[in-house]
């Protein structure tokens, strides 16, 4: 079973919509993260969350929103999609160990397409 | 702008040493290099980190310098599933990824 899981897996909408993207996790880890692919491009960091009362921006945040429901779920929100928000996004969680090491576990992918 | 900085594209024989070298010159010492690759589209996969010795997992092993400005990657015996998008990281907890080493394993 995977350990952190993303869904819609693939999605197609059209500009204006409003969309979101759940990722949820087995691992019991407090650290969670979304990141946006473009292609040929590395990943970006939209947001990251440390615990449920703990939300933080990253590089690219302007027009995502972000929901940490549990301490297993975080939710991306586009509140009206645009197409250049088409991307692969990525979910990741990693263990709370302060400012030690910190390596990250990537959920599959959704691919959104914005028409 | 990525933090570090590594080759574009990198070939090698199936069954030989892959090497793979990445630049952090701008690294401060409490940030660890991690090492990820990316098959196709998906999901990053955690390889091996390291803060100033070297590591070995069962996957690959680590090389850092003594000034930690670089380090290198080495699959022992790459495979033709080794062919990937491998990631150099300088982070504490907030990765800057670049776009990392395309590496071709050839048959």
């Amino acid at each position: 079973d995977a350990d952190v899981t993303q869904t819609p897996r693939n999605r197609i909408t059209k500009t204006g919509k409003r969309i979101m993207l759940e990722c949820s996790q087995t691992k019991g880890h407090d650290r969670m993260y979304w990141y946006r692919q473009d292609p040929g491009l590395g990943l970006r960091l939209i947001y990251y969350s440390f615990d449920v009362k703990d939300i933080n921006k990253g590089e690219i945040s302007d027009g995502y929103s972000v929901s940490r429901q549990a301490q297993a779920k975080f939710s991306l929100s586009l509140e009206s999609a645009i197409p250049n928000q088409t991307a692969l996004y990525f979910c990741a969680t990693s263990v709370d160990r302060g400012h030690s090491y910190n390596e990250q576990f990537f959920g599959p992918g959704t691919r959104l397409t914005v028409l | 702008d990525a933090k570090t900085t590594q080759p574009p594209s990198m070939d090698c024989a199936e069954g030989r040493a892959a090497n793979l070298p990445c630049n952090h010159s701008t690294i401060s010492g409490n940030e660890y290099v991690y090492w990820y690759r990316q098959i196709h589209s998906q999901g990053p996969q955690y390889i091996i980190h390291g803060l100033k010795n070297n590591e070995t997992n069962e996957m690959a092993s680590l090389i850092i310098t003594e000034d930690r400005k670089s380090s290198t990657l080495i699959l022992p015996h790459a495979t033709l599933r080794d062919t990937a998008v491998y990631y150099c990281i300088e982070s504490t907890y907030k990765y800057i990824f670049g776009t990392g080493t395309r590496l071709k394993v050839l048959a």
